[in-house]
C-alpha cells in the first residue's frame, strides 16, 4: 500500500496569509489526524477526523481548521498566519478501528512564515 | 489533561553502549506508544504496550510498561549509528495520541 502523502513538502508565507495544507490517507484508513512539530514545542496535536467528522481538538486557536472529504483525504488550514505558526506539520493516518491502532505519519509539510 | 514527560532529552552514546529513555504519565494509561524519528523524517511506529508490567523486545530495543501503567521506557542495548534519532514515547487517551517531547540520541562512533 502507498504510505499517507501530503502537499505540498515546503511552503512559505508571510504573516497574514492563509494555507491549506493536503493529507491523502493510506488508502482504507478513516482516521486522519494532524500535529504540529515544532523544536520548541514538541509534537502537539491539532485535531482528528473520521468519517468527515472531527472527533478530537487539541488546544489551538480558531485560527487552525480542518475538515475530511467523502474519500478520507484531509486539509488543514491556518488563517491570519503569524512567525508562530513556522514548524513541521505532520499529517497521520489510521484505521481506527481500535485505539489501540498504530498511527502511520506522513513525511510533513515545513511552513516557514517570514 | 494527560501530560506524558519523558527524560531525558538529548542522550549522547558512545556506540556499543546501553543507554535507556523513560516516559512518565500523570494518568494511567491504557496504552502506550513508542515511535522513532529519524532527523529530516517523520516519526515511524515501534511498538505498542497494553498490558501492566508488559515487556517487549525488538533486536536490541527493549520495551517496558510499569505496572501501574503510568510509566515506560526504551533500553537499547550495543548502540549503533542506526539508532540516531529522536524517541517518543505517546500516551492513549480517547484516539488521542499525547506524546511525550522526545529523547533525541546521538551516537559516537
Amino acid at each position: 500500500k502507498a504510505g499517507v502523502t501530503q502537499t505540498p513538502r515546503y511552503l512559505i508565507k508571510t504573516r497574514g496569509q492563509q494555507v491549506t495544507l493536503s493529507c491523502s490517507p493510506i488508502s482504507g484508513h478513516r482516521s486522519v489526524s494532524w500535529y504540529q512539530q515544532t523544536p520548541g514545542q514538541g509534537l502537539q496535536f491539532l485535531f482528528e477526523y473520521f468519517s468527515e467528522t472531527q472527533r478530537n481538538k487539541g488546544n489551538f486557536p480558531g485560527r487552525f481548521s480542518g475538515r475530511q472529504f467523502s474519500n478520507s483525504r484531509s486539509e488543514m488550514n491556518v488563517s491570519t498566519l503569524e512567525l508562530g505558526d513556522s514548524a513541521l506539520y505532520l499529517c497521520a493516518s489510521s484505521p481506527r478501528t481500535s485505539v489501540y491502532n498504530e498511527q502511520f505519519f506522513g513525511p510533513g509539510t515545513r511552513l516557514t512564515v517570514l | 489533561g494527560q501530560q506524558v514527560m519523558q527524560i531525558p532529552q538529548y542522550q549522547h552514546v558512545q556506540e556499543g553502549e546501553d543507554f535507556t529513555t523513560y516516559c512518565n504519565s500523570s494518568t494511567t494509561l491504557s496504552n502506550i506508544q513508542w515511535y522513532k524519528q529519524r532527523p529530516g523524517g517523520h516519526p515511524v511506529f515501534l511498538i505498542q504496550l497494553v498490558k501492566s508490567g508488559e515487556v517487549k523486545k525488538q533486536k536490541r530495543l527493549t520495551f517496558q510498561f510499569g505496572e501501574a501503567k503510568k510509566n515506560s521506557s526504551l533500553h537499547i542495548t550495543a548502540t549503533q549509528t542506526t539508532d540516531v534519532g529522536t524517541y517518543f514515547c505517546a500516551g492513549i487517551s480517547d484516539y488521542k495520541l499525547s506524546f511525550g517531547a522526545g529523547t533525541t540520541v546521538t551516537v559516537r562512533a
